[in-house]
């Protein structure tokens, strides 16, 4: 079982661009959370992908979207990037439905903003 | 809205110490409380997990006590290893809303173990 995968590792970017992260959930797990992880900071709850719907957003703007397969695997993207935007970039996977399963994390995408 | 926070590093100890990382929490409701483990350059490890008041949480020795009368959390390990050292992380969910997987997150607390 690879477990939660994340692609790219690492990445940079300019101002003003567009990126796009990937993830791959655990098998068998069918919903998918994204975090911000600010270097010295603990992640922030970016929003969670159900049934290819965000069923639950955390306080980022519109310039953070994402979107989830009918595979289950999701993608994030974030426009008009800012240099605030520089982070570890998390994703976490868990089935639904079952009751105290746990969140598996990957182990994120650094993205740099220059 | 809900918050944790979580005693401020980094903390240095030696072999075999013991060590406290203290954890409160505001929440609205029961929710549910875990630590989590950042080894470098890696993702985030569930540790240890409490879903319920007095419920302890335990692995790899280590322990924390969901203490609803003191919003608390606290993990302990009676003695440490090098291979300790990571960075720890106190979070909880709120379990009033079917399905959430939505985690606060503490800021983290860095841990360094020397020989």
């Amino acid at each position: 079982d690879a477990g939660v995968t994340q692609s790219p590792t690492h990445l940079i970017k300019t101002r003003g661009q567009q990126v796009t992260l990937r993830c791959s959930p655990k098998s068998g797990h069918d919903t998918v959370s994204w975090y911000q992880q600010a270097l010295g900071q603990g992640p922030q709850f970016i929003f969670q992908y159900y049934e290819e719907e965000e069923r639950q957003r955390g306080n980022f703007p519109d310039r953070f979207s994402g979107h989830q397969f009918p595979n289950y695997s999701s993608e994030l993207n974030v426009n008009a990037l800012l240099l605030g935007d520089s982070a570890l970039y998390l994703c976490a996977s868990r089935k639904l439905g079952v009751s105290n399963t746990e969140a598996f994390f990957g182990q994120g995408t650094r993205l740099t903003v220059v | 809205g809900d918050s944790v926070t979580q005693m401020e590093g980094p903390v240095t100890l030696s072999e075999e110490a013991f060590l406290t990382i203290n954890c409160t929490y505001t929440a609205t409701g029961y929710p549910s409380l875990f630590w989590y483990v950042q080894y470098p350059g890696e993702g985030l490890q569930l540790l240890l997990k409490a879903t319920k008041a007095d419920d302890k949480g335990s692995n790899k020795g280590f322990e924390a006590t969901y203490r609803k009368e003191t919003t608390s959390f606290h993990l302990e390990k009676g003695s440490v290893q090098v291979s300790d050292s990571a960075v720890y992380f106190c979070a909880l969910s709120d379990t009033r809303i079917q399905g959430a997987q939505k985690l606060v997150f503490g800021q983290g607390t860095r841990l360094t173990i020397n020989p």
